[in-house]
């Protein structure tokens, strides 16, 4: 079966450090992957999006990166942390079959 | 950008049906409605979706209008544990493949 990681679970950062969040697939290959964003309070941001390796489409300007060095993996970065990246943080895959998305457990990041 | 319209929150009675609703007025031929719900701190999870036709599995039931623009997500016996926020959804299956999340509708069901 398909499983979804993301790690760290909690971050806490310092405003101008460096931010580097992790997920991984597990069960299935060459799949569609996301990152969403959601402050508090607030609905869910799709930030990034990738169909393959090196493929990555951004929707919002903004201070963060997305990489995918690896067909499981997919890799949420940023050079200098801003109070308003504080945040919920989850990575999805889509399931081939009826195209639903399967969620992360999330990464809850505190920018200071 | 979400293209649905949700009330921002509703209470139910445990028990009852909860009925959810959704304008999509701009939806499009090839897009299907999902619904997800969040319960707090943790990711969405997937409810149900559908086309046109009137969908149901063991989670819930959902009601699409004959003209497409509005939907009824239904619980048929809500219970505590359906508190959270539910999203509505369309999406087409050509269009690079994005689901774009509105605020939704946050639901408590009431003891």
């Amino acid at each position: 079966s398909q499983t979804i990681h993301q790690w760290p679970a909690t971050l806490v950062q310092p405003v101008g450090s460096p931010l580097s969040l992790e997920c991984t697939v597990e069960g299935t290959s060459n799949p569609n992957l996301y990152w969403y964003r959601q402050a508090a309070g607030r609905g869910l941001q799709l930030l990034f999006y990738s169909v393959g390796i090196g493929q990555i489409s951004s929707e919002v300007p903004q201070n963060l990166s997305a990489s995918r060095p690896q067909d499981r993996q997919f890799i949420l970065s940023s050079k200098k942390l801003l109070l308003s990246d504080s945040g919920f943080y989850l990575c999805a895959w889509m399931g081939p079959l009826t195209g639903e998305l399967f969620f992360g457990e999330g990464s809850r990041l505190t920018v200071l | 950008d979400a293209k649905t319209t949700q009330p921002p929150s509703m209470d139910c009675a445990e028990g009852r049906a909860a009925n959810l609703p959704c304008n999509h007025s701009t939806i499009s031929g090839n897009e299907y409605v999902y619904w997800y719900r969040q319960i707090h701190s943790q990711g969405p999870q997937y409810i149900i979706h559908g086309l046109k036709n009137n969908e149901t599995n063991e989670m819930a039931s959902l009601i699409i209008t004959e003209d497409r623009k509005s939907s009824t997500l239904i619980l048929p016996h809500a219970t505590l544990r359906d508190t959270a926020v539910y999203y509505c959804i369309v999406r087409a299956t050509n269009t690079g493949n994005q689901f774009y999340f509105g605020t939704g509708t946050s639901l408590t069901v009431i003891p």
